[in-house]
């Protein structure tokens, strides 16, 4: 069955690094646009980016426009997000999902927590 | 940006009665391309339905999503235990795609 998995969250200090990765199977995963969703503590749920198939077109949320870089390796079944500068508001939980209409598959998240 | 605005914010309800939630957009959903997810805590959200209307693998026909340009909804017939959850409309029409803001549904 489709099964996404989010693994790399953590602790990381105001405008540090962290790499987020989304491991894939049971679908094909290199004709599947796929996507990043975070939700912030007692938040709603926000976009963050996307990638289409190929990776020929990415999306990003204004908030994280400039800091945040999609990425994907077909080969391997894996989606990426390199998150630089992070800031508070940036702590969440992070959701892979296929972009299939819509977001049809979403995996548990990874907590990723900014603070000092 | 096309932002979605959901309303009512909470929706108290007993099991059994019937359901709307409303989503509304700034601006025309390209495509219709509308869907709904239900989020209940600790667990991973779940689609309920794309394009507007279509329910997705497994979900129950008690739900039910309309609409087309900026208006949409989706309809919960009667409320089963547990329907009680957080529900957001998403448009993936044009990017950057985005969520309303959410409606609870709570047992009244």
């Amino acid at each position: 069955q489709v099964q996404v998995v989010e693994s790399g969250g953590g602790l990381v200090k105001p405008g540090g690094s962290l790499r987020l990765s989304c491991a894939a199977s049971g679908f094909t995963f290199s004709d599947s646009y796929m996507a990043w969703i975070r939700q912030a503590p007692g938040k709603g749920l926000e976009f963050v980016s996307y990638i289409t198939s190929s990776g020929g077109y990415i999306s990003y949320a204004d908030s994280v426009k400039g800091r945040f870089t999609i990425s994907r390796d077909n080969a391997k079944n894996s989606l990426s997000l390199q998150m630089n500068s992070l800031r508070a508001e940036d702590s969440a939980v992070y959701y892979c999902a296929r972009a299939k209409s819509g977001l049809d598959s979403w995996g548990q998240g990874t907590l990723v927590t900014v603070s000092s | 940006e096309i932002v979605l605005t959901q309303s009512p914010g909470t929706l108290s309800l007993s099991p059994g009665e019937r359901a709307t939630l409303s989503c509304r957009a700034s601006q025309n959903v390209d495509n219709n391309n509308l869907a709904w997810h239900q989020v209940k805590p600790g667990q991973a959200p779940r689609i309920l339905i794309s394009r507007t209307s279509n329910r997705a693998t497994g979900i129950p026909d008690r739900f039910s999503g309309s609409g087309s340009g900026t208006d949409f909804t989706l309809t919960i017939s009667r409320l089963e235990p547990e329907d009680f959850a957080v529900y957001y409309c998403q448009q993936y029409g044009r990017p950057p795609w985005t969520f309303g803001q959410g409606t609870k549904v709570e047992i009244k």
